[in-house]
């Protein structure tokens, strides 16, 4: 059974066009939840941690939010230069404490 | 740019051959983590060292093995090659000895089994 989930797998925006990305999670004891942007050809990028059910952070154009089964990832008017593949990753007791990554969203931002 | 440097970038062999990756973390980083990244599964956790020492198993075959160095840098081999051991392989690090999060990658090796 996965325990991280994204969706969608793919989403098309055009430039302007805010939308969410969302991750699912199945794991007890969650430790942490955390957001990464990956480029193309390039190792994954740390943007956001959250811990517990009603945090949020907030970076520039994205803002991540989390409850107890799932986390959104928010684009408020999205550029071109946030294509990229978002990956969701959980940390949990029932995880060894390690890092279980979701297969991603590919976020394309058409201008 | 991350601070971690992974070699080589490239690399393509055959199956059944044996292959060593290798990654210097950020400076001053104690923490190293390996991970597989392949088009169906995402990336998944194979191994940590702190300051030396294994500290975590994800994943890894038993086929593969790791080891970090006196000057903290880790080197992950891989042998007995199969077609399914192509995959990008990312290094990253971490300053704490716990999985706190904050992980920086490196840009990853690409390792292709024909």
């Amino acid at each position: 059974e996965d325990q991280v989930t994204q969706s969608p797998e793919a989403l098309r925006l055009q430039e302007g066009e805010s939308s969410s990305l969302n991750c699912s999670y199945t794991v007890s004891g969650l430790r942490g939840l955390f957001w990464y942007r990956q480029d193309p050809g390039k190792g994954p990028e740390f943007l956001f941690t959250l811990y517990s059910a009603g945090e949020e952070k907030e970076k520039e154009r994205l803002k991540a939010t989390l409850t107890k089964k799932e986390s959104f990832l928010h684009i408020t008017a999205p550029k071109p230069e946030d294509s990229a593949t978002y990956l969701c990753a959980v940390q949990a007791a029932d995880t060894g404490n390690q890092f279980y990554f979701g297969t991603g969203t590919s976020l394309t931002v058409i201008p | 740019d991350s601070g971690v440097t992974q070699t080589p970038k490239h690399l393509i062999t055959a199956t059944g051959q044996r292959v060593t990756l290798r990654c210097s973390p950020r400076s001053g980083d104690l923490s190293v983590y390996w991970y597989q990244q392949s088009l169906d599964q995402g990336l998944q956790f194979l191994i940590q060292y702190y300051n030396g020492e294994e500290r975590a198993k994800g994943n890894i075959l038993e086929r593969f093995s790791a080891q970090q160095f006196p000057d903290l840098h880790s080197e992950l081999n891989l042998s007995s090659l199969e077609l399914g051991d192509s995959a990008l392989y990312f290094c990253a690090s971490s300053s704490s000895p716990v999985n706190t999060g904050e992980l920086f990658f490196g840009e990853g090796s690409r390792l292709t089994v024909l």
